[in-house]
């Protein structure tokens, strides 16, 4: 069965620094991963995905991430962060018939 | 293009009632996924619908059913409410066939149980 796993629950930067959000998945083929973010009261938005072909993806709002399939990581980064960044962070793994399983989340906490 | 739209998005009901959610995705979307989200329990998969048919459930109680209507536009419905379905649910739809692309979520119902 596949999972998700985002070891942190919690991650505080100041604005400005650099942010890596980890993410490890198991899965028996080649996955389909997703970053999504989700702000108090919202829905999840995508932020990038990963399919196949080159292993670093960019995606909306200057994210992007890694794919390292040794390491079952798909690790979520951005070099500069802005305070409106504050938000809930969801990993997920995509399956035939819409059944993502998504990580537990990151919430991001940005210091003035 | 509109995007997912779900309705209602506040409600309150009592235990032992029954709701009805409203999910109308994006123009062309023909697969539509439910999930719960919880504080504790996170997210969590109900059913995905794909051309008014059911392709997969997740492992909730029957008193959790779904439906998707010839336009794509779906419903859930939650029987005799217990307090633990006090939840975010939230309704996403995909493009593609195989439903492992990515989704477009809706912003939610939320739904407090009194």
């Amino acid at each position: 069965a596949q999972s998700v796993t985002q070891p942190d629950i919690h991650i505080t930067v100041s604005e400005g620094a650099s942010l890596e959000l980890r993410c490890n998945y198991s899965y028996g083929a080649t996955p389909y991963l997703f970053w999504y973010v989700q702000s108090p009261g919202q829905g999840l938005q995508l932020l990038l995905k990963y399919f196949s072909g080159d292993t670093l993806v960019q995606g909306i709002k200057g994210f992007e991430a890694e794919f390292k399939r040794s390491q079952s990581s798909f690790n979520l980064r951005k070099p500069s962060v802005h305070w409106s960044d504050a938000a809930e962070y969801f990993c997920a793994v995509g399956a035939y018939g819409g059944k993502s399983t998504f990580g537990d989340g990151t919430t991001l906490t940005v210091k003035p | 293009k509109a995007g997912v739209t779900q309705t209602p998005r506040y409600l309150i009901k009592t235990r032992g009632q029954q709701v009805t959610l409203s999910c109308s995705p994006i123009s062309g979307h023909r697969s539509v996924s439910w999930y719960q989200q919880t504080p504790g329990q996170g997210l969590q998969f109900l059913f995905e619908y794909f051309s008014e048919t059911q392709r997969n459930k997740g492992n909730f109680p029957g008193r959790f059913s779904g439906r998707q209507f010839s336009n794509s536009r779906s419903e859930m419905n939650v029987s005799t409410l217990e307090l633990g379905d006090s939840a975010l649910y939230l309704c996403a739809s995909s493009l593609g066939q195989s439903g492992t692309g990515e989704l477009f979520f809706g912003e939610g119902s939320r739904l407090t149980v009194l």
